[in-house]
């Protein structure tokens, strides 16, 4: 079935960028998205990109898909404190649902 | 307008004894799903609904676990009798389920802890 993969911890930098890298393996997937979750609560919808792009820009928030590689990434420009949080991956899976990464916790450091 | 409900946000229990989930998706929203979230790991779905009728519940461990969503609105998911292995945040989240887009609207889920 579906896997997708992301790294577990990133920490940066007030004021850096933040880029959370993430792979999946099924190609027939035709939306991908990115999730926050912040301490608490549930999975806020940050943004996503269908299949057929290879990048889409958001204010902050900038995201790459290698659709060859199954690669998918999300850019936080400017990142602040209030972004740190666990960042979620999902892949559209064959029966309408979403296959979720294990999830990249962002530390941002003032 | 108000988001997906889950109540309550909070359980603790003792193994064997049977728990209920309450869940309320945003007004219009077709599909319903249930998804559980271990410590650590991405939510993993449960079941789904679309109206009454629950379309993929391949996931959904029938011995213990159990659904139902009445007249095709709030949804109620049941385990009895509790594990330990069960404690972890059980999510709801719904959508309008007409499109391919698919964008799924989170409660804040229930945290259940099994003692």
């Amino acid at each position: 079935g579906e896997d997708v993969e992301q790294s577990l911890f990133l920490s940066v930098r007030e004021g850096d960028s933040s880029v959370i890298n993430c792979t999946y393996t099924d190609s027939s997937s035709t939306y991908l998205y990115w999730y926050k979750q912040e301490p608490g609560a549930g999975l806020q919808l940050l943004t996503y990109i269908f299949s057929n792009m290879d990048m889409k820009q958001d204010q902050r928030l900038t995201v790459l898909l290698n659709k060859k590689d199954k690669h998918l990434s999300l850019r936080i420009a400017d990142t602040q404190t209030g972004d740190s949080a666990i960042y979620f991956c999902a892949a559209g899976g064959s029966q309408g649902n979403l296959i979720f990464g294990k999830g990249t916790k962002l530390s941002v450091k003032p | 307008e108000a988001g997906v409900v889950q109540s309550p946000r909070y359980k603790i229990i003792e193994k064997k004894q049977p728990v209920a989930f309450w869940c309320n998706p945003i007004s219009g929203h077709n599909t319903l799903y249930w998804y559980l979230q271990n410590l650590g790991q991405g939510p993993e779905l449960l079941i789904r609904y679309e109206n009454e009728e629950a379309v993929d519940d391949s996931q959904l461990p029938k011995d213990r676990f159990s659904a139902e969503r009445l007249k095709g609105v709030d949804s109620t998911l049941k385990i009895q009798p509790a594990e330990l292995g069960d404690s972890a945040v059980y999510l709801c989240a719904s959508s309008l389920g007409d499109t391919v887009m698919n964008e799924q609207y989170f409660g804040p889920g229930t945290r259940l802890t099994v003692t």
